[in-house]
């Protein structure tokens, strides 16, 4: 079955970087892109963007576009999400999820989340 | 960015009670919207995509319908399992955004 595994949680200070990992199995990584939603404590959902696993097209939310890279490792069936310079509201569980769609190929997808990882607690305090 | 607006966000209902979940849009979508459960602690799991589309393993007390910038999610008869937030999401025009949520409890 789907599997989405990600790195554990973090503890960061204001300023610093934080690298997520998110590992998949259960299906062919390249041939679905992959999101990362995020969740701040109590909160609602929050799209930051998406990467193509097969040839590394990333889309982005504006509001992280300064802030956010997104990556993959096919020998690994990997991907990642780094945040930098963060913030104490950047505080969230951050999800990966496998994205999914009509029109969604392995270079561009316009879809929804079937897949999700378990999250990852990133905590921004000095 | 397309503002997605849940209502209501609380609901209190009933082991049995059919409820109802609306959804609606700044704008017009088209058929790109999807329903997301969350447990507590929990990643949020798929229900329904396309409007109307049940996700595979998903119970058929859910349905979903609306079109253009309206959308409602429908439980037939809640289940005690079914008391959870729920989430709008539409994957119109990027960036895909999500409802606010709507928690549902027990009355």
């Amino acid at each position: 079955q789907v599997q989405l595994v990600q790195s554990g949680g973090e503890v960061k200070k204001p300023g610093a970087s934080v690298k997520v990992s998110c590992r998949a199995s259960g299906y062919t990584f390249t041939s679905y892109g992959i999101s990362w939603v995020r969740q701040a404590p109590g909160q609602g959902l929050e799209w930051m963007g998406w990467i193509s696993t097969y040839n590394e097209n990333i889309r982005f939310a504006q509001k992280f576009q300064d802030r956010v890279n997104m990556t993959r490792d096919t020998s690994t069936n990997t991907a990642y999400m780094e945040l930098r310079s963060l913030r104490p509201d950047d505080t969230a569980v951050y999800y990966c999820v496998r994205e999914r769609g009509t029109y969604c190929d392995r270079i561009s997808c316009q879809g929804y989340f079937d897949d999700w990882g378990q999250g990852t607690l990133v905590t921004v305090s000095s | 960015d397309i503002q997605m607006t849940q209502s209501p966000s609380t609901l209190s209902a009933s082991v049995g009670d059919r409820i109802t979940i609306t959804c609606r849009a700044s704008q017009s979508i088209g058929a790109w919207v999807a329903w997301y459960q969350q447990k507590p602690g929990k990643a949020p799991k798929l229900l329904i995509y396309d409007v109307s589309t049940l996700e595979r393993g998903v119970s058929s007390r859910f349905s979903g319908g609306g079109s253009g910038a309206e959308f409602n999610l429908t439980i037939s008869s809640l289940q005690p399992d079914d008391f959870a937030p729920y989430y709008c999401q539409q994957y119109d025009t990027f960036p895909w955004t999500f409802g606010q949520g709507t928690e549902v409890e027990i009355k």
